[in-house]
């Protein structure tokens, strides 16, 4: 069935370094690709999406790459501050379902 | 708009109980989702609805829970009876899909369950 993969489960940078996390999907038929910020005690929020007919999109220190072909999708966050500490969800949906199928979750921490 | 709206915030219940978390999702949405959140587990979706039919209970844990949609501007999730272990953080979801293309799910502040 429909899976997404995420890596590392734990990320610690210091603060100003850069973080990656990776996801994989199986599902080839995927074609929008959100990326959920949680921080402690709070909802789930959007931070960045992608959809499949684009391979990159930023938004000033997020950015997200897509490679259809591996069918994987990475988060790079860039100048960490102390407040990018939380868990980050990846995720994947084909429209039709209108359902998201999460990644377990990596859970972000910078030192300052 | 108010956002995804859910209530209660908190709830804190005995073992054998009934339970009811009750959302609104946002005007116009078409799609509503409830998930669970623990730290074991993660988050798992429970079932989701589209124009207030269900589409997808596979998520659901066991008989003692149970959904419904009377409306397009409601929706509940009931445990009955409730255990300890059903003791999470219960997040209402909701979202449009326009033609082909989805938007952006958004999610409400939750509902604590605790169960003694």
């Amino acid at each position: 069935g429909e899976n997404v993969e995420q890596h590392p489960s734990t990320l610690s940078v210091q603060e100003g370094d850069s973080a990656v996390i990776k996801c994989t999907y199986s599902d080839s038929a995927s074609n929008y690709f959100p990326w959920y910020k949680q921080e402690l005690g709070k909802r789930p929020q959007l931070i960045i999406d992608i959809r499949s007919n684009v391979g990159e999109k930023k938004d000033q220190r997020i950015a997200v790459t897509l490679n259809k072909t591996a069918k994987h999708f990475s988060l790079h966050i860039t100048e960490t501050q102390p407040e990018d500490s939380a868990v980050y969800f990846c995720a994947a949906s084909t429209s039709n379902t209108g359902k998201l199928i999460f990644g377990q979750g990596t859970t972000l921490q910078v030192k300052p | 708009d108010a956002g995804v709206i859910q209530s209660p915030r908190h709830e804190v219940t005995e073992m054998g109980q009934e339970v009811t978390l009750r959302c609104k999702p946002i005007s116009g949405h078409d799609y509503l989702f409830w998930y669970r959140q623990t730290m074991m587990r993660g988050l798992e979706l429970l079932i989701y609805f589209n124009n207030n039919v269900p589409i997808d209970d596979s998520g659901m844990p066991e008989d003692r829970f149970s959904a419904k949609m009377p409306n397009a501007s409601f929706s509940t999730l009931k445990i009955q009876p409730s255990e300890p272990r059903d003791s999470a953080v219960y997040f209402c979801a909701s979202n449009k899909v326009a033609g082909r293309a989805m938007n952006t799910q958004y999610f409400g502040p939750g509902t604590r369950l605790t169960v003694l």
